[in-house]
């Protein structure tokens, strides 16, 4: 089944403790991203990815990194989380163009940081 | 002026209502238009996809794009509960530029 997988899909974390929410397509897609979701503020762009070792900030790319050393995978690291921090994450995946073809996103992570 | 202006406000309808959403967006070089459905707890899933102007059903929703007044509408007959989920419009210019969302519309169909 083609799918774009995240894990965990929740995850409850300290303030300044470093972790990585994973993703993973299995479509061969070259582009993939990373949102969040929040109440009243709809999907904001964190990172995106053209392609293999190519990344580039979105709109709210503050706190958050990532890198893209295979196609298939494109894990979203936060170094010291922060309350602020606390979303509901999305990664997507597209064929090339993404402006083109539409996301397929995946089912998400609920981040809390206390 | 926000690029995509999507009226979040939740929406009850009774079993069988039509359902009229709508966005409206600044950027006259948008020319891919698109709804997802997202259901609680789960992630945006493509549920309608235009190109330019003009309208395209496929079963009971119906998306029409009005390009000369930067409109779009999602309309769904004989709404079911299974209907029940948050929409969201997007769009973009195409080629490598990214797709801009509305903040999303929570509909409830009401048995």
């Amino acid at each position: 089944e083609a799918q774009v997988t995240q894990n965990p899909r929740y995850l409850i974390t300290v303030t300044g403790k470093k972790l990585t929410v994973t993703c993973s397509q299995n479509m061969n897609h070259e582009y993939m991203s990373w949102y969040r979701q929040d109440p009243g503020l709809g999907l904001r762009q964190i990172y995106y990815s053209m392609n293999v070792e190519v990344t580039d900030k979105g709109d709210v790319p503050e706190g958050y990194k990532v890198s893209r050393k295979e196609k298939r995978n494109f894990p979203l690291i936060l170094e010291s989380p922060s309350p602020n921090q606390t979303s509901l994450y999305f990664c997507a995946s597209s064929l090339p163009p993404p402006g083109f073809y539409g996301y397929t996103f995946g089912s998400g992570t609920r981040l809390t940081v206390v | 002026q926000k690029e995509v202006e999507q009226d979040p406000g939740p929406l009850s309808v009774p079993e069988g209502a039509i359902v009229s959403l709508n966005c409206t967006y600044s950027n006259s070089a948008f020319q891919y238009f698109m709804w997802y459905r997202q259901y609680s707890r789960k992630g945006p899933e493509l549920l309608m996809y235009t190109y330019s102007s003009g309208n395209k059903e496929d079963g009971r929703f119906t998306a029409q794009v009005d390009k000369s007044s930067k409109y779009i509408s999602l309309f769904i007959r004989d709404s079911q509960p299974s209907d029940s989920a948050t929409y969201l419009c997007a769009m973009s210019a195409g080629g490598n530029n990214r797709l801009a969302f509305g903040k999303g519309n929570q509909v409830v169909v009401i048995p």
